[in-house]
């Protein structure tokens, strides 16, 4: 079975440091593993996606995700976090040929001014 | 522009009524899912689309149904057997890759609507 744990619930920033969400997972077989964000009262956009290439991935917006299979971890990095960022973050994994897609709980990441 | 379109963004429900939440997607994808989220559970699946006429339940499928009569609507009907349904609806979609799994099919990552969220008055 299938399992992805967000470290924290709510992370908070100020602008201009660096963001990490973090994100493990548990999975029997390769997985292929996303970041999504989301704006309140809106849908799920895309942010970055692993599967099976790079292990380090390139998002939108100036995100990037490295997979470590040693430590079953996809966390979500920025080196520096803009107001806009504020938003809720999910991660989320399939089974690589797989069909069903499960989601964390979400990290809400807030930005100071 | 291709997207996914649900309607309407706002819907209140009173008790013991049905309501039909629009799902529509001019992508050409095969697969169509319903998620349900609810502050801090994340997506739950409701039901899911692999091909016209066809659908299967999700994880928390009671009190929900659907239909799949066309390949670009996925509608959801929330009955009145669903006891807590105040939530934000999300309608997702995703292209076919090719075989999958033990025969399944593969698929892309999902692409999502703007939502609908249900009050129940």
């Amino acid at each position: 079975a299938q399992s992805v744990t967000q470290l924290g619930s709510h992370v908070s920033v100020s602008e201009g440091a660096l963001v990490l969400l973090r994100c493990n997972y548990s999975s029997s077989v390769p997985p292929y593993l996303f970041w999504y964000v989301q704006y309140p009262n809106q849908g799920l956009q895309l942010l970055l996606k692993y599967t099976s290439a790079a292990t380090l991935v390139k998002g939108i917006n100036g995100f990037e995700a490295e997979f470590k299979k040693s430590e079953t971890s996809f966390h979500l990095t920025k080196p520096s976090a803009h107001m806009s960022d504020a938003a809720e973050y999910f991660c989320a994994v399939r089974k690589a040929g797989g069909f069903k897609t499960i989601f964390g709980a979400g990290t809400r990441l807030f930005v100071k001014a | 522009d291709g997207g996914i379109t649900q309607s309407p963004k706002y819907l209140f429900r009173k008790e013991g009524q049905n309501v039909t939440l629009s799902c529509e997607q001019n992508l050409n994808h095969d697969a169509m899912y319903w998620y349900r989220q609810d502050p801090g559970q994340g997506l739950r699946l409701i039901y899911y689309s692999q091909i016209v006429n066809d659908f299967q339940k999700g994880d928390i499928a009671e009190g929900y149904s659907v239909s799949r009569e066309k390949k670009e609507s996925f509608p959801l009907t929330v009955t009145s057997a669903q006891k807590n349904p105040t939530a934000f609806y999300l309608c997702a979609s995703s292209s076919r890759t090719g075989p999958g799994l033990a025969g399944g099919e593969a698929y892309n990552e999902q692409f999502f609507g703007p939502g609908t969220r249900l009050t129940v008055l």
